[in-house]
């Protein structure tokens, strides 16, 4: 049964870092990962999508990495602001149509 | 970008009642929707995935007939909690999908309180 875990579980960081989420998955046989935010009380924005043969995605100042192979993922924001509060929630795509999500990581960007 | 509508926002009903909830892609044709659960401080677990025109798979533990789900169109799906009660009270949210190779795309979610 494929598990996703995300570290850490919360983050707090001063305005202008930078910084890296990770997802790990147990089951490297994917067909793709999806990052999302989620801001509190509201459905899900996605990010990033990175299909199983691809290494990794771009989009402004965000990059999503995948290592099938080792089960993880990393999410790397840039000079973070405080507009990227949100619970960020890694998920995996297993097989036919099953989409796992981890716990998400709970991000505090300080002005 | 894809834009996925989701209604009513917020619902407040008595215990023993019917809820439906309404899921719409916009600007994209959704061969396959899904419906997720989200308690407090807790991530999604899927409930059900449907594609246009046929029954519903549900994940295991997930009543199918206390939530109904139809998708009779390629834009529209809805989750039915039929005779709710306190514990269904949850973030239900409803996410859709173009091809089996496109991103999923998600609604606002719908959150449910039983009295």
């Amino acid at each position: 049964k494929q598990e996703v875990t995300q570290i850490p579980a919360a983050l707090s960081v001063p305005e202008g870092e930078n910084l890296v989420l990770n997802c790990s998955f147990t089951d490297s046989a994917i067909y793709n990962l999806q990052w999302f935010r989620q801001d509190p009380g509201k459905g899900l924005t996605s990010l990033l999508l990175i299909q199983s043969s691809q290494r990794e995605q771009t989009s402004g100042r965000l990059n999503a990495s995948l290592d099938k192979s080792s089960g993880r993922s990393t999410l790397y924001i840039a000079a973070s602001q405080p507009g990227d509060s949100a619970t960020y929630l890694c998920a995996v795509r297993v097989g036919g149509q099953n989409f796992v999500f981890g716990p998400g990581t709970r991000l505090s960007v300080l002005p | 970008g894809a834009v996925v509508s989701q209604h009513p926002s917020w619902v407040i009903c008595k215990s023993g009642t019917s809820v439906k909830i309404e899921c719409r892609s916009l600007d994209f044709q959704a061969t396959t929707m899904f419906w997720y659960r989200q308690f407090p401080k807790q991530s999604l677990m899927l409930m059900a995935t449907s594609n246009e025109g046929s029954k519903a798979t549900y994940e295991q533990g997930v009543e199918k007939d206390k939530f109904l789900i139809n998708h009779a169109s390629l834009t529209l799906s809805t989750l039915t909690v039929t005779s709710a009660h306190p514990e269904d009270s949850s973030f239900y949210i409803c996410s859709a999908r173009q091809g089996s190779a496109q991103p999923q795309h998600f609604g606002d979610g719908t959150r449910l309180s039983i009295l």
